[in-house]
């Protein structure tokens, strides 16, 4: 049974569309985390929250945006997806301070056309 | 900076053991972990190491070096499954992970 559940698996979806990947997390953790991951390359942060109201940019620009309103819930959203977004996109979550690691989802992964 | 080096690939024979290296360079050190990503799914926890000296867990042992500022996995007994990428990450001062390149292994018949 997931602890961490991403929403969808699979997308495909025109350019220009908007559209929104789901995260939720069960565990009550503080901390979440998306990253963007081209096929056999590295994991790429491209945002975090330390808790509800709480957003930051990560390494990666990204033309993506996050919010958190609620503790379990992280959705990440494109205004208009582009080929270039075509990626899998994994959420994570975490306890403060991080003793633990990481918890990933099992991603989604998005290709535009 | 934070700077996170392992071997991209290493291809391994089924029975044989393994290491694979990790050096690293971080602001901070609050414990260093290892993940299995198999080929299109998600990182799944492996090991953690926060003290010098080994871990070992099943046919898994990672060795941990702060003042060398490395790490290795070491995998024994491979099996075909165990083909995969292997993700060191580094808990820095910031209380976040940075994550290596990750280094592919392929274990062949």
């Amino acid at each position: 049974e997931a602890d961490i559940y991403q929403t969808p698996r699979y997308l495909v979806i025109g350019t220009g569309k908007k559209i929104t990947l789901e995260c939720s997390q069960t565990m009550g953790h503080d901390k979440m985390y998306w990253y963007q991951q081209d096929p056999g390359m590295e994991l790429h942060l491209i945002h975090y929250s330390y808790g509800v109201n709480s957003t930051e940019k990560g390494d990666l620009s990204s033309e993506s945006t996050v919010s958190r309103i609620r503790t379990e819930h992280f959705p990440l959203t494109l205004e208009s997806a582009r080929p270039s977004h075509t990626s899998q996109y994994l959420c994570a979550s975490s306890d403060f301070p991080v003793e633990y690691g990481y918890t990933f989802g099992s991603g989604t992964r998005l290709t535009v056309v | 900076g934070q700077n996170i080096d392992q071997p991209t690939e290493m291809t391994a024979t089924e029975g044989a053991i393994v290491q694979i290296n990790c050096t690293y360079q971080t602001s901070g050190f609050n414990g260093l972990f290892w993940y299995q990503q198999h080929a299109g799914e998600a990182p799944t926890f492996l090991s953690y190491n926060v003290l010098d000296g080994l871990e070992e867990k099943g046919r898994f042992s990672s060795f941990l070096s702060r003042s060398k500022g490395y790490s290795y996995l070491l995998l024994k007994e491979l099996q075909m499954k165990d083909s995969a990428s292997y993700l060191c990450a580094v808990n820095n001062a910031g209380n976040m992970l940075t994550f290596g390149g990750g280094t592919r292994l392929m274990v062949k018949p």
